[in-house]
């Protein structure tokens, strides 16, 4: 079976400063790792993934995120936030070596960026 | 301007009534999900169709059921089976199953309240 944890409910920062949301994730085989971000009362935004390649991955919003395969990690971070990064955060996870192919989420982690 | 469409975006249901919710694609996408999103709970996963005229169960399909007649629509419907309805509601869709390693996109929500 496969599952995420997302250890945080809340992460706090100021503005300017770094910002890292935590993902641990378990899965039988090789992972697909996805992080999403999710505005109040709407759907989720498709922020990067992980396929295979650089542990370093690049996406929208000057997001970013490293793939930990030893600690099954995929931290997302951001050098400086903003205020509007202020969201909720979800990591999910699919199992190549499965049949499943409907993606597995975390609980989400709250970002609250402060002025 | 392609996308996922839910509707309706609020919806009220009586106790011991069955409601339908809307999920239509225009992306051409093969793969629909339906997931239901409590607070602190994350994303789960209810139906998921792969494939036009096929469907699987979620984690928690009990008191749910789905049809796939066409590739771009994908309805849910909430029975009166299901104890604890009230919930946000969230559509997703993903191209073929094969490519696991592509994103889905989601829907804006419905979010259903039982009265």
């Amino acid at each position: 079976a496969q599952s995420v944890a997302q250890p945080e409910d809340q992460v706090n920062v100021a503005e300017g400063n770094p910002l890292t949301v935590k993902c641990t994730y378990s899965v039988s085989g090789n992972p697909y790792l996805f992080w999403y971000v999710q505005y109040p009362n709407r759907g989720l935004q498709f922020l990067l993934k992980y396929i295979t390649g650089d542990n370093l991955v690049k996406g929208s919003y000057g997001f970013e995120a490293e793939f930990n395969k030893s600690q099954t990690s995929f931290h997302l971070k951001k050098p400086s936030a903003l205020v509007s990064d202020s969201a909720l955060y979800f990591c999910a996870v699919r199992d190549m070596d499965t049949g499943r192919r409907a993606l597995t989420f975390g609980s989400g982690t709250r970002l609250q960026v402060q002025p | 301007d392609g996308g996922i469409t839910q509707s309706p975006k609020y919806l009220f249901r009586k106790e011991g009534q069955n409601v339908t919710l809307s999920c239509e694609q225009n992306l051409n996408h093969d793969a629909m999900y339906w997931y239901r999103q409590d607070p602190g709970q994350g994303l789960r996963l209810i139906y998921y169709s792969q494939i036009v005229n096929d469907f699987q169960k979620g984690d928690i399909a009990e008191g749910y059921s789905v049809s796939r007649e066409k590739k771009e629509s994908f309805p849910l419907t909430v029975t009166s089976a299901q104890k604890n309805p009230t919930a946000f509601y969230l559509c997703a869709s993903s191209m073929a199953p094969n490519r696991a390693n592509t994103e889905a996109f989601f829907g804006q929500g419905t979010r259903l309240t039982v009265v």
